[in-house]
């Protein structure tokens, strides 16, 4: 079946550092999500970009299906952005990769 | 906004104990989903419904069942707990086609069986 596969796997930031999480998969789809995880557990959906880039505030995400890759781009990042980021492919169900863990401190 | 609410924060059973986990929709989705989540794994599927008394199998199917017997409800089984079933379990609910075509994940319950 369809690998996903996310890094890096833990990330440490400072408030008001950028970063890039990375999620590769092994075949063609034509759906993926990038979702975020809060610390008690809730997870909610930032982006479903199959192809192109989108952008939603200090977030954007962009997705190369020729590829088989896509980016997250956390901007000054603040601390309620800590927790953890899945993004996941669609083939029928929804395949998650393991996940980044991204802790920003004050 | 899709509501999808689960019965449990936090749970703790015995082991051999029957576990009950309730999720309920408000937005009439068709496709519900159980997942759980255990760290360095991501999300596992366990079972799916399309359908109101349809179900199917998912990644981890063993030790679990499932009813819908109603369309706004998707009840998870464990029925005979063990203590590799301590875990983060997940619900979701789908619309497909719909312009955010995303699921919809309800707060989690964290079960530990003793």
């Amino acid at each position: 079946g369809i690998q996903v596969e996310q890094s890096p796997p833990d990330l440490i930031l400072q408030e008001g550092a950028n970063s890039t999480l990375r999620c590769n998969f092994s075949d063609s789809v034509n759906n993926l999500q990038w979702f975020h995880q809060n610390p008690w557990g809730q997870l909610i959906n930032l982006f479903y970009i199959p192809s192109g880039t989108k952008q939603n505030g200090r977030l954007s995400a962009t997705t190369v299906a020729t590829e088989r890759y896509s980016l997250l781009y956390i901007s000054s990042s603040q601390t309620t952005d800590s927790g953890v980021y899945f993004c996941a492919v669609f083939t029928g169900k929804l395949i998650f990769g393991q996940g980044t863990t991204l802790q920003v401190k004050p | 906004d899709v509501k999808v609410t689960q019965s449990s924060r936090y749970l703790v059973k015995r082991t051999g104990e029957k576990v009950f986990l309730e999720c309920v929709q408000d937005m009439d989705h068709e496709n519900m989903f159980w997942y759980r989540q255990d760290p360095g794994l991501g999300l596992r599927l366990i079972y799916f419904s399309y359908d109101v008394k349809m179900k199917e199998k998912g990644d981890i199917p063993e030790g679990y069942s499932v009813s819908r017997e109603k369309k706004e409800r998707f009840s998870l089984i464990l029925e005979s707990a063990s203590t590799n079933q301590t875990s983060m379990y997940l619900c979701a609910s789908w619309a497909p086609g719909t312009v955010l075509d995303t699921q919809y994940f309800g707060p989690g319950t964290r079960l530990t069986v003793l």
